[in-house]
């Protein structure tokens, strides 16, 4: 089955603790993203990256990091969470490839995090 | 529950009429359009896309209408059902880059 896999699903950590969220697709996509989600202001990119060891900054990269190692993963990395980070993360991938076509974004089931 | 859905504008609907949902985009570069509803508790699962090069397409039960001159695209679902109800965004990629600007969606409500 095509799918976005994201862990943890659910995680409440504390300012400063250094975590990092996975995201895996089984689909050969060449386009990864993370975003994530508030009331109100909808999904907002992160970062995103076009192909292995090829990422790029999206809307709000501040106080994230991402890696892409492999063509399947694109971890999420927070150095040193802050409780305005708190919210839901989304990964996404996508057959789309070069900067024009079609492609939808497939979306993984999402990650809370909560940082106290 | 989910917070996401707080302070969205919401269209209720009574079961078996028809739902027509819209969405203003930005961007007069953008040349492919897509439709996800979001339910409470999972991520964006993809519905319908088009091309700016069509005006319409048409899926199962579901229809996108594309507006170029005014940049609005629109979601008709027919005869709409319980398990419609959603959160329902739209999202525009500009051509040229990989991006994909997402709107900030409208509440479905189903009233049986």
């Amino acid at each position: 089955e095509a799918q976005v896999t994201q862990n943890p699903r659910y995680l409440i950590t504390v300012t400063g603790k250094k975590l990092t969220v996975t995201c895996s697709q089984n689909m050969n996509h060449e386009y990864m993203s993370w975003y994530r989600q508030d009331p109100g202001l909808g999904l907002r990119q992160i970062y995103y990256s076009m192909n292995v060891e090829v990422t790029d900054k999206g809307d709000v990269p501040e106080g994230y990091k991402v890696s892409r190692k492999e063509k399947r993963n694109f971890p999420l990395i927070l150095e040193s969470p802050s409780p305005n980070q708190t919210s839901l993360y989304f990964c996404a991938s996508s057959s789309r490839t070069g900067a024009a076509g079609s492609g939808e974004l497939f979306f993984g089931e999402g990650s809370r995090l909560t940082v106290l | 529950g989910e917070s996401v859905g707080l302070h969205l504008p919401t269209l209720s609907v009574q079961e078996g009429d028809n739902s027509i949902i819209n969405c203003a985009y930005s961007n007069s570069a953008s040349d492919y359009f897509i439709w996800y509803k979001q339910e409470s508790g999972k991520g964006p699962q993809f519905i319908i896309d088009i091309r700016s090069n069509m005006d319409k397409r048409q899926g199962q039960r579901v229809t996108v209408l594309l507006n170029k001159t005014v940049k609005h695209l629109s979601l008709q679902i027919a005869a709409t059902q319980p398990g419609d109800s959603a959160v329902y965004f739209c999202a525009e990629c500009p051509h040229g880059t990989y991006k994909y600007i997402f709107g900030t969606g409208t509440r479905l409500k189903v009233l049986a």
